[in-house]
């Protein structure tokens, strides 16, 4: 089954709010990534954790790793209308050979 | 922005016709990945490459063949396109001296098969 799950499936806020977007795997990983898809488009790289990590921060991201409980969480801040995305974990599982697997993704919406 | 193309953006064709869908990176990348999506839906690895001469089938089953004469080049094939092959397909590549595998992608190829 999908190594990486993600919730909310949809998530709408509006302009200036922040959101949260959780990732949940099954396996261990070397790390995990997260990305951006505008729709219709390509995935673009955001931001990695490594599995020793516990928090990383790029801009107006935060990204949180519990390997304990294999999961992981994206925050945005200040959101902007421009961030309207779906965004997707993908996880680097250990022994896998530079095959990385991606979750279901969150729709993200926001609205002025 | 990467360095990736994939051609053609979109394609409408009819069953049974032979398609090719084409995927280049100026990045000198050795590691390039074939993924197929449906609208809404989570990455599917259909086909991946680790270098000149070394293709692998992936995660999900795929009656595509792809082909790696080139670094730069990574072409994918259907020899009999069907209604069932309607979907996105995402082209991806990752240099191997980076061991984090983030991976670059390509702005994708929606293909409708009537």
């Amino acid at each position: 089954s999908q190594q990486g799950e993600e919730d909310p499936q949809a998530l709408s806020i509006q302009e200036g709010e922040n959101a949260t977007m959780n990732c949940s795997y099954k396996t261990s990983i070397n790390n995990l990534q997260w990305y951006r898809q505008n729709s219709g488009r390509g995935l673009v790289h955001l931001i990695l954790i490594r599995s020793n990590e516990r928090e990383k921060h790029s801009g107006r991201l935060r990204v949180t790793l519990d390997t304990s409980k294999k999961s992981s969480s994206l925050l945005i801040t200040a959101s902007r209308a421009a961030d309207t995305a779906s965004y997707f974990c993908a996880t680097d599982p250990t022994g896998t050979a530079s095959k990385l697997t991606f979750g279901t993704g969150t729709r993200l919406q926001v609205t002025l | 922005e990467a360095d990736i193309y994939q051609t053609p953006r979109y394609l409408v064709i009819g069953t049974g016709k032979k398609i090719t869908l084409e995927c280049s990176q100026t990045m000198g990348h050795d590691k390039m990945y074939w993924y197929q999506q449906d609208p809404g839906m989570e990455l599917h690895l259909i086909h991946y490459s680790y270098g000149v001469n070394s293709t692998e089938k992936g995660d999900l089953s795929s009656e595509s063949t792809v082909s790696r004469i080139r670094t730069e080049h990574f072409p994918l094939t259907l020899e009999s396109a069907r209604p069932s092959h309607t979907s996105q397909y995402l082209c991806a590549s990752s240099p191997s001296d980076l061991s984090t595998n983030e991976q670059f992608f390509g702005p994708g190829t929606r293909l409708t098969v009537l």
